[in-house]
């Protein structure tokens, strides 16, 4: 089963900061990487699916790159109500499993 | 615009059995578009896909939750439903309806808490 391992479990960062996110997989996963953000109380919302893509409504100021084991979610200017939980997300042939990394929180400093 | 929304008993009982039931609206259960799927999440932890259902019936489960899981689908009510048989503390969570695509969960449901205990 494929493992996703993000990082830093927690970032401490100020309103106007760029926050960088990290997530790692035990094994290729192409570009099959989806993020997702969650605020307290809240069902996750997606941001990037395909590694790259922006979802519906998302705003520019969210970025997905990366490919095989390797990923990185980019805030590039943090607003308020960007303080939340993020989780990466992937989906293997076989066994067709989908798995979560453990999050990322990104508190205000 | 899609719209989901769990329902079903909020506390259940040491080795019985957990049913929820998912409303599906602003689009059809038959959609080719969707896996229509579940996932978790204990208090304070992440989250754990559970499985999910396509409109002909096939299913995916996580193998973890194989032996005590089913997923069906009530087209004529645009519903899709999970029933996990003899539960521990552990499955205590917030148990989420979502789309899925492929690769990733674009829809998903306010999520319901279910409490297992005695």
């Amino acid at each position: 089963e494929i493992v996703l391992t993000q990082s830093p479990a927690t970032l401490s960062l100020s309103p106007g900061e760029r926050a960088t996110l990290s997530c790692r997989a035990s094994q290729s996963l192409y570009t099959y990487l989806a993020w997702y953000q969650q605020k307290p109380g809240q069902a996750p919302r997606l941001l990037i699916y395909d590694a790259s893509k922006r979802a519906a409504d998302i705003p520019a100021r969210f970025s997905g790159s990366g490919s095989g084991t390797d990923f990185t979610l980019t805030i590039s200017s943090l607003e308020p109500e960007d303080f939340a939980v993020y989780y990466c997300q992937q989906r293997s042939n076989w066994p067709p499993v989908l798995t979560f990394g453990g999050g990322t929180k990104v508190e205000i400093k | 615009q899609l719209q989901l929304q769990e329902s079903g008993p909020r506390l259940v009982k040491p080795s019985e059995t957990l049913s929820l039931t998912c409303t599906v609206s602003g689009d059809s259960i038959n959609s080719r578009s969707f896996y229509w799927s579940w996932i978790r999440q204990p208090p304070g932890k992440g989250l754990e896909w559970i499985g999910n259902i396509y409109y002909s019936g096939g299913t995916d489960y996580n193998p973890s939750l194989k032996s005590r899981l089913t997923i069906s689908v009530d087209t004529s009510k645009n519903q899709f439903s999970l029933t996990l048989t003899s539960v521990t503390a552990t499955d205590t969570a917030v148990y989420y309806c979502a789309t899925r695509r492929i690769n990733y969960f674009e829809h998903w449901g306010q999520g319901t808490l279910v409490t297992v205990s005695s």
